[in-house]
């Protein structure tokens, strides 16, 4: 089973729709949880930190589950320029981060 | 500039042959990472320098890749007698933190085709 899972997609919406991505991760003492976005052939860059209590940035919402290992980001009123890939991020103890293989999105006019 | 530089931005070699890829990262950034990612693909973790502790190499896919930092600073990551499932982008990252609240910053990548 793979450290970090996500759902590849592609996930194709409607501008102004709500979409809504999960990611699981298998080990229980992991600690700290990222979304990174990657827009396509270009690096990932941080979108947001997922915190316990769930937090919110603009159209972003993220949200973590420890007891069924998930965090979710929710995207509200979607806009053409969220098309790209969502990496989910996880960390463990002082290992490196380990990256999700993405879920990709596609917001249409 | 301010950023993670990475060079050579695309580097097409022989089989067999070895190549060097360089990384400078953010400056007075402590962490260090080298990743790579196939076509299509997640970012697959190679090797992590964190200060003068002794480096994570558990990523590593064979004893052909091996990478240093020197003077905590710059960092190499060399490939030796390559084939061509090495073909990927490899990407540098940097960060000033370590654990909780870690944010990297990633280099444009080395774009390796190994024909």
């Amino acid at each position: 089973r793979k450290e970090v899972e996500q759902d590849p997609g592609p996930f194709n919406v409607p501008e102004g729709a709500t979409v809504a991505f999960n990611c699981t991760y298998s080990n229980s003492a992991s600690q700290s949880f990222f979304w990174y976005r990657q827009d396509c052939r270009k690096e990932p860059k941080l979108l947001m930190s997922v915190y316990s209590s769930g937090n919110e940035d603009g159209r972003f919402t993220a949200q973590l589950n420890r007891a069924s290992q998930y965090i979710s980001l929710l995207i509200r009123d979607s806009k053409l320029s969220d098309s790209a890939t969502y990496l989910c991020v996880v960390t463990t103890g002082r290992r490196a981060l380990t990256f999700g293989s993405g879920t990709r999105l596609q917001v249409q006019p | 500039g301010a950023g993670v530089s990475q060079s050579p931005s695309n580097k097409v070699t022989e089989k067999g042959k070895d190549v060097e890829l360089r990384c400078d990262p953010i400056s007075g950034h402590t962490a260090l990472y080298w990743y790579r990612q196939s076509l299509g693909q997640g970012l697959e973790f190679l090797i992590y320098f964190q200060g003068n502790s002794a480096p994570d190499k558990s990523g590593l896919p064979s004893d052909r890749f091996s990478a240093e930092r020197t003077g905590g600073s710059v960092s190499t990551l060399t490939i030796q007698r390559t084939q061509q499932e090495d073909s990927a982008v490899y990407l540098c990252a940097s960060s000033s933190q370590t654990g909780a609240g870690e944010k990297l910053f990633f280099g444009s990548g080395t774009q390796l085709s190994v024909l």
